[in-house]
């Protein structure tokens, strides 16, 4: 069955000190892979995606991700986080076949100390 | 711009009533979902709809209805039924090129 996992719940990191939030699926072929931001009663927004090409994608707010494909995985990093980096992080995968639904992780929340 | 548009942003009901959450899209996207979210936990599939007058159950789509009468509207009706309503909704939609969903900003229902 076509899953992803987000093995963090909870990451408190210091202002400043980098940081890499993980993400692993399951899924038979390359899908389409997202890492999405939500704060507090928002709504979700996209900070990155991956289609195809280079593997490490960069993002919006300083964040990148890099696929790969041996390892199942779309890892989300920033080299210095700020104190507005707190928030819900969820990664996602969209199948190719259109009909199929988009699948999120269980979210990871981050908390930055000062 | 275009968007996403849920309304009201909280939304208030007695218990045993049903309530209809707006969701409205601009985007010309064919794919449209309902989420739900609870306190400290990740999003949960309600229903989605790929295509006008066409939708699927998600995981937990006990208690709620929904129609797609129009490619840019898929509102969620909370029925009598769900049996603990109280939660953050969040409507979203996707296109068939990227299939990236961009979201609307949601509605807190609370049930007394």
């Amino acid at each position: 069955a076509q899953s992803v996992t987000q093995p963090d719940i909870h990451i408190t990191v210091s202002e400043g000190a980098s940081l890499e939030l993980r993400c692993n699926y399951s899924y038979g072929a390359t899908p389409y892979l997202f890492w999405y931001v939500q704060s507090p009663g928002q709504g979700l927004q996209l900070l990155l995606k991956y289609f195809s090409g280079d593997t490490l994608v960069q993002g919006i707010k300083g964040f990148e991700a890099e696929f790969k494909r041996s390892q199942s995985s779309f890892n989300l990093r920033k080299p210095s986080v700020h104190w507005s980096d707190a928030a819900e992080y969820f990664c996602a995968v969209a199948p190719f076949d259109r009909a199929s639904k988009i699948i999120f992780g269980s979210g990871t929340r981050l908390s930055i100390r000062p | 711009d275009g968007g996403i548009t849920q309304s009201p942003k909280y939304l208030f009901r007695k218990e045993g009533q049903n309530v209809t959450l707006s969701c409205e899209q601009n985007l010309n996207h064919d794919a449209m979902y309902w989420y739900r979210q609870d306190p400290g936990q990740g999003l949960r599939l309600i229903y989605y709809s790929q295509i006008v007058n066409d939708f699927q159950k998600g995981d937990i789509a006990e208690g709620y209805s929904v129609s797609r009468e129009k490619k840019e509207s898929f509102p969620l009706t909370v029925t009598s039924a769900q049996k603990n309503p109280t939660a953050f909704y969040l409507c979203a939609s996707s296109g068939t090129g990227g299939r990236e969903a961009f979201f609307g900003q949601g509605t807190r229902l609370t049930v007394v």
